[in-house]
């Protein structure tokens, strides 16, 4: 069953323009973590938040995470034509430090216009 | 370090046939993953093993998939017989599964394809 429910489905915007994703989960997490899939290519790790810390940067990456209203959003500034790709949250529910079993969202596809 | 290792990259084999999906994992890793990624279901876990042990294989569909970790370095994922159901890209990942290092590290996948 899933977890991470990302929001939206798809996001289409102008090179240079802001993009947001929000992902919501329906359990207690240990961690959260962000994911990008280019076509045809494996999933690459982005950033790591863990449950009690709020916001997290790197780079042109912001990361936020709302415990209370189990959600958390990734906001990329100033969009290339390189950030097209599909984003994933994924959501460690275990309670066992280090079982790192992750539960992946369906992804928001992101298309950025030159 | 090349990253994760994965072969073959596309499989196109007939329905009934046996497929074997082979994955070596970044040196030191402690974690290797399997999963499996359609339109449909997204990308699920299908089973994962700490220092070569099968800690978890609730995701492995049926009797017909099955999973070794014969040392630290490889890993492979069968499928005996194949169906048509079973087509999808097979993606490995592995992880440190330091404290301070949770993320996966994802192979490019092999794309399964049965006919």
């Amino acid at each position: 069953s899933q977890q991470g429910e990302e929001d939206p489905q798809a996001l289409s915007i102008q090179e240079g323009e802001n993009a947001t994703m929000n992902c919501s989960y329906k359990t207690s997490i240990n961690n959260l973590q962000w994911y990008r899939q280019n076509s045809g290519r494996g999933l690459v790790h982005l950033i790591l938040i863990r449950s009690n810390e709020r916001e997290k940067h790197s780079g042109r990456l912001r990361v936020t995470l709302d415990t209370s209203k189990k959600s958390s959003s990734l906001l990329i500034t100033a969009s290339r034509a390189a950030d097209t790709a599909s984003y994933f949250c994924a959501t460690d529910r275990s309670g066992i430090q280090g079982a790192q079993k992750l539960v992946f969202g369906q992804g928001t596809r992101l298309t950025i216009n030159p | 370090d090349a990253g994760v290792i994965q072969s073959p990259r596309h499989e196109v084999t007939e329905m009934g046939q046996e497929v074997t999906l082979r994955c070596k994992p970044i040196s030191g890793h402690d974690y290797l993953f399997w999963y499996r990624q359609t339109m449909m279901r997204g990308l699920e876990l299908l089973i994962y093993f700490n220092n070569n042990v099968p800690i978890d294989d609730s995701g492995m569909p049926e009797d017909r998939f099955s999973a070794k970790m014969p040392n630290a370095s490889f890993s492979t994922l069968k499928i005996q017989p194949s169906e048509p159901r079973d087509s999808a890209v097979y993606f490995c990942a592995s992880s440190p599964g330091k404290e301070t290092s949770y993320e996966q590290y994802f192979g490019p996948g092999t794309r399964l394809t049965v006919t």
